[in-house]
């Protein structure tokens, strides 16, 4: 079957330590996406890259980091920098363009401790 | 720039009756809408869009969706709930003008459907 996975479900961090968290999709999609979510607060894009070896920032990047090396992979990183990682991550893929939807992963809960 | 706004955080509805979930859009040119699903700990799952043409969107699970370019609305609705339906619903929405080929979407900040027995 066609999808996203993202691994692991659950992640604890402890204060000043970077994670990573893994995505990858085998739906042969061009771009990909890392959502964060909030209680109340709905989804904010994290970075989004739309081919590999390039990515862009998007409106809460700050303490966080990506790469794209493989068209079906899509790392996350967080960084000590980010002062409240505490969140459920959402990565997503499609086909690009404005009028295609997206298909999520199942989320990774990361919790710090 | 776009935005949506989902209105109402919580909408409670008895099980057979008719449900309404809100969507209000704002974005230069023309609009592609979305509505999303997500369980409890879940990603979420696409419902329906709207890219052209008929107003009246269906999607999975008996879902539909009306568009509505004056009123820049894009509300969803079902004829008759389930308590299946429950569960956190989002509305989207993208612009070729906002971004070209990265196809980003904008959320709304999700509605909380209840379907009580």
């Amino acid at each position: 079957d066609g999808g996203i996975t993202q691994s692991p479900k659950y992640l604890f961090r402890k204060e000043g330590q970077n994670v990573t968290l893994s995505c990858e999709q085998n739906l042969n999609h061009d771009a990909m996406y890392w959502y964060r979510q909030d209680p109340g607060q709905g989804l904010r894009l994290i970075y989004y890259s739309q081919i590999v070896n390039d990515f862009q920032k998007g409106d809460i990047a700050e303490g966080y980091s990506v790469s794209r090396e493989k068209k079906e992979s899509f790392p996350l990183t967080v960084t000590s920098a980010q002062k409240n990682p505490t969140a459920f991550y959402l990565c997503a893929s499609s086909q690009g363009g404005p009028g295609i939807g997206y298909t999520f992963g199942s989320g990774t809960r990361l919790t710090v401790v | 720039a776009q935005s949506v706004a989902q209105p109402e955080d919580q909408v409670n509805v008895a099980e057979g009756n008719p449900l309404t979930v809100k969507c209000t859009y704002s974005v230069s040119g023309n609009p592609y809408l979305f509505w999303y699903v997500q369980y409890p700990n879940r990603g979420l799952q696409f419902l329906l869009k709207y890219i052209t043409g008929d107003n009246l969107v269906k999607g999975s699970y008996g879902f539909e969706a009306e568009f509505n370019k004056s009123q820049t609305s894009f509300h969803l609705k079902k004829p008759s709930a389930l308590v299946s339906d429950s569960a956190l619903y989002f509305c989207a929405v993208s612009s070729i003008l906002y971004n070209t080929n990265a196809g980003k979407s904008t959320f709304g900040d999700g509605t909380t459907l209840t379907v009580k027995p």
